[in-house]
């Protein structure tokens, strides 16, 4: 069974850093690019950021380019996204979503075909 | 790509027909998805390439278009399809939509 399982949200004032994590299980992580998904409360998805399987490859969404990176470990089976120089815009639930086993390195053009449960990160002073 | 759902908010009865449209500011292909959420959960995928139902998905689920004028129609609603529905688009960089709240009437 595919699982995804989100870690690392909190409360923080403006400014602060905060790293979160996706454990994936019951797949080959390896092969799978991943992208981090948010939803501020009561508002619609924004995807966040992607990364390839191999890492090659990783895409911003322009609104944390520059102030959140995506890394993931394979040995671990683990996805990350950094996140620096928080503002009260960033305060949302954070999900970890799959892509589906048909995508190129660097390039998917499908659904994200399974999501973790999310994690809240409150960015408030 | 800017996603444009209507309604924002849709009110049925179980048994009958949702119509959900997506509407892109420039042409996506087929490269759009449709998710269900319902209150408190991840989103699930039910549709991806406009029109490709995601395994486990009820065939009462269906999507179309192409290009930028997209559709979601659910035939006879049951109490567990009132929840928000979301289309994305992987034509042109990724974007959602601001979502559709299917509630009952």
């Amino acid at each position: 069974e595919v699982q995804l399982v989100e870690s690392g949200g909190g409360l923080l004032q403006p400014g602060g850093s905060l790293r979160l994590s996706c454990a994936a299980s019951g797949f080959d992580f390896s092969t799978f690019s991943m992208n981090w998904v948010r939803q501020a409360p009561g508002k619609g998805l924004e995807w966040v950021s992607y990364i390839s399987a191999s890492s090659r490859y990783k895409f911003y969404t322009d609104s944390v380019k520059g102030r959140f990176t995506i890394s993931r470990d394979n040995a671990k089976n683990s996805l990350y996204l950094q996140m620096n120089s928080l503002t009260d815009d960033d305060t949302a639930v954070y999900f970890c979503a799959r892509d589906p086993p048909n995508c190129y390195d660097g390039s998917c053009l499908h659904g994200h075909d399974y999501w973790g449960q999310g994690t809240l990160v409150t960015v408030s002073s | 790509t800017v996603l444009t759902q209507s309604p924002a908010t849709l009110s049925l009865s179980p048994g009958e027909s949702a119509t959900l449209s997506c509407r892109a500011s420039q042409s996506v292909g087929t490269y759009l998805a449709w998710y269900q959420q319902r209150a408190g959960q991840a989103p699930r995928l039910l549709i991806s390439d406009a029109s490709n139902r995601a395994t486990g998905v009820p065939a009462r689920f269906s999507g179309s278009g192409s290009g930028t004028d997209f559709t979601l129609t659910i035939s006879s609603l049951e109490p567990e399809d009132f929840a928000v529905y979301h289309c994305q688009q992987r034509g042109n960089g990724i974007s959602f939509g601001q979502g559709t709240r299917l509630e009952i009437k």
